[in-house]
């Protein structure tokens, strides 16, 4: 099956810490995204890619690190300069960009011990 | 600043019954409103996107509808089930995401 998948489901991080978050899609597609949700708020956008080995900077990108070395993998890292991380992380990928659907894995629980 | 906002925030109805989500939006520009169903602990799956020049599109019980004059959008979900639980979320011009609406239907 075709599809976008998250890895780990939960995960702890340590104070001074970098945790990296894993997505892997086997969908050909070219745009990936990370978004971060929290409770009561919309999915804020931290990065995407359109294309392998380029990504752009999304709307709070501050405290995060992503590559994009193949197609089909676009890691997070959460780094200790992100002062908040405690939140639901989550990965999509789309076709293209404009009116094309954006597939999403499952999702990754970030929380701080 | 671009704003989407969703209404209610929550909602609980009995098995069967219909019910309609607001979603309001400032966005501009404005290029198409999609809305996202979220299960508990998943991630959103696509139920129907709508262009400026479409104003009701269905897709199985649920029927969307907009408004680009007013800048409204509504989800309607008809007969509904106990699968339906969960939380509905518009996000316009592909950018700007609302909150969303829980939606919890009772046995």
């Amino acid at each position: 099956d075709g599809g976008i998948t998250q890895s780990p489901k939960y995960l702890f991080r340590k104070e001074g810490q970098n945790v990296t978050l894993s997505c892997e899609q086997n969908l050909n597609h070219d745009a990936m995204y990370w978004y971060r949700q929290d409770p009561g708020q919309g999915l804020r956008l931290i990065y995407y890619s359109q294309i392998v080995n380029d990504f752009q900077k999304g709307d709070i990108a501050e405290g995060y690190s992503v590559s994009r070395e193949k197609k089909e993998s676009f890691p997070l890292t959460v780094t200790s300069a992100q002062k908040n991380p405690t939140a639901f992380y989550l990965c999509a990928s789309s076709m293209g960009q404009g009116n094309q659907p954006q597939h999403f894995g499952d999702g990754t629980r970030l929380s701080i011990l | 600043k671009n704003q989407v906002e969703q209404s209610p925030q929550s909602l609980i109805i009995l098995e069967g019954k219909n019910c309609t989500l607001q979603c309001n939006y400032t966005v501009s520009p404005f290029s198409n409103l999609r809305w996202y169903k979220q299960d508990t602990g998943r991630g959103p799956v696509s139920l129907t996107i709508m262009t400026f020049s479409e104003n009701t599109k269905s897709n199985g019980r649920y029927t969307a509808t907009l408004d680009a004059d007013t800048k409204q959008s509504s989800l309607h979900i008809t007969a509904s089930q106990l699968s339906d639980s969960a939380s509905y979320i518009c996000v316009v011009s592909s950018r700007d995401w609302g909150a969303g609406t829980k939606l919890i239907i009772k046995p």
